[in-house]
């Protein structure tokens, strides 16, 4: 398995206090994305990093920014939560190329 | 955009069956396609991939063949086991673009 882990596993929130999910990687690749999976829309994009320090945003980047000061760690943050931002939250690392990008086990996060 | 249609679920067959999920895709040019799996309570596995028009994918007795006249990727199984009940993703990627995902299809199968 690739050496992809998220952290927190789990979390509950309140709404309007910000939130940070880590995802942090031992495989040295290039590519790190986060991915939010919803009912009915499958995995959408959040934002996505191809190295140290640059970032782009995905289809739903609204209400997320991420940060990415090394290889192994990328950052999500949610500046300010909302119920609309409860969901399960993964993320992937890709090594290449047209090369498969590998997930991590997932956060699930509930704004109350 | 690119885009990637799945078969609607859930999907419901009895152990032993023939299995066909349908994938198509929409894309300027010829991406890479993969099919994911997520068993309950976890993330996203690989399951097979293609890089090229004509390449079969296979792992785990299933199979998904890249088709480029028709844009689909279809993913088979010739008989389907209780421990196949699972979420089947298809994928497509460009290139170092973001990988854009279908749906999902959720698969139960019936002892």
């Amino acid at each position: 398995d690739a050496g992809i882990t998220q952290s927190p596993r789990h979390k509950v929130t309140e709404t309007g206090t910000p939130v940070t999910l880590r995802c942090h990687q031992t495989e040295n690749h290039r590519y790190m994305y986060w991915y939010r999976q919803d009912p009915g829309h499958g995995l959408r994009l959040i934002h996505y990093s191809y190295g140290v320090k640059d970032t782009d945003k995905g289809e739903v980047s609204d209400g997320y920014s991420v940060s990415r000061s090394k290889t192994e760690d990328f950052l999500l943050t949610l500046e300010s939560a909302t119920s609309s931002q409860t969901s399960v939250y993964f993320c992937a690392i890709s090594g290449g190329v047209n090369t498969e990008a590998f997930f991590g086990q997932g956060t699930r996060l509930t704004v109350v | 955009g690119d885009s990637v249609t799945q078969m609607e679920g859930p999907v419901t067959l009895s152990e032993e069956a023939c299995l066909t999920i349908n994938c198509t895709y929409t894309a300027t040019g010829y991406p890479s396609l993969f099919w994911y799996v997520q068993y309950p309570g976890e993330g996203l596995q690989l399951l097979l991939k293609a890089t090229k028009a004509d390449d079969k994918g296979s792992n785990k007795g299933f199979e998904a063949t890249y088709r480029k006249e028709t844009t689909s990727f279809h993913l088979e199984k010739g008989s389907v086991q209780v421990s196949d009940s699972a979420v089947y993703f298809c994928a497509l990627r460009f290139g170092n673009e973001k990988l854009t995902f279908g749906t999902g299809t959720r698969l139960t199968i019936i002892p």
